[in-house]
């Protein structure tokens, strides 16, 4: 069983929809991070979280602690919004450079 | 700023070939990352090294050396390529160890044939 898991797998929306994405994650942690890959490969950090939520611009990232859970949200999805979405986390103590990916949920959002 | 830039962005060996992989970050940051993208797995970290002069192992080092040449350039060689070793590659870097933001590198794809 991988330590990060992401759902759904894939998902695709119509233009202005409201998208969450999912992330579970099994082992004890220090931070939480959500990524966006752009389809030429670019991958580009949103958010860091280590509790609570944290916005910006049509971005939503939660994260609960005692749940082992995040979530990201996208509000009024865009076609640009068309990427692969990966969770990640940051292993404790704090402090420890290493991050465990998940696989990725690829989004596409149509016009 | 560039940020991070990494060279080549393509690559084609055969087995047996050894080739150096090339990143650079012009942002001051203390800890570089090398990670390799299978297709249906997560980024996985090959080495770091969390400041100038250091480096460690990550998941799956086999395989791979690095050189943390100075604090802006961190450099992975492949001694002796094989098929298993055909991925993306992408370099990374974060102010320090404990900083939450990482900076991603185009990344490198490589082909073993």
């Amino acid at each position: 069983k991988n330590e990060v898991e992401q759902s759904p797998q894939n998902l695709t929306a119509q233009e202005g929809e409201f998208i969450t994405i999912n992330c579970s994650y099994s082992v004890g942690i220090s931070a939480l991070h959500w990524l966006q890959q752009h389809p030429g490969g670019g991958i580009v950090s949103l958010f860091m979280l280590s509790s609570g939520k944290k916005k910006h611009g049509r971005l939503i990232a939660t994260i609960n602690i005692q749940e082992k859970h995040s979530s990201l949200h996208i509000t009024a999805s865009h076609p640009r919004d068309s990427a692969v979405y990966i969770c990640a986390v940051r292993l404790k103590p704090w402090g420890t450079d290493k991050l465990i990916f998940g696989t990725g949920t690829r989004l596409q959002v149509f016009p | 700023n560039a940020g991070v830039t990494q060279t080549p962005k393509f690559q084609v060996l055969k087995t047996g070939q050894s080739m150096t992989l090339q990143c650079a970050q012009d942002m001051n940051h203390n800890s570089m990352y090398w990670y390799r993208q299978d297709p249906g797995m997560g980024l996985r970290l090959i080495y770091y090294s969390a400041s100038e002069g250091t480096t460690d192992k990550g998941e799956v080092p086999n395989g791979y050396n690095v050189s943390r040449l100075n604090k802006r350039e961190f450099s992975l060689r492949l001694e002796s390529a094989a098929p298993s070793q055909t991925s993306v590659y992408f370099c990374a870097s974060t102010v320090t160890a404990s900083t939450d933001t990482q900076y991603f590198g185009p990344g490198t794809r490589l082909t073993v044939l």
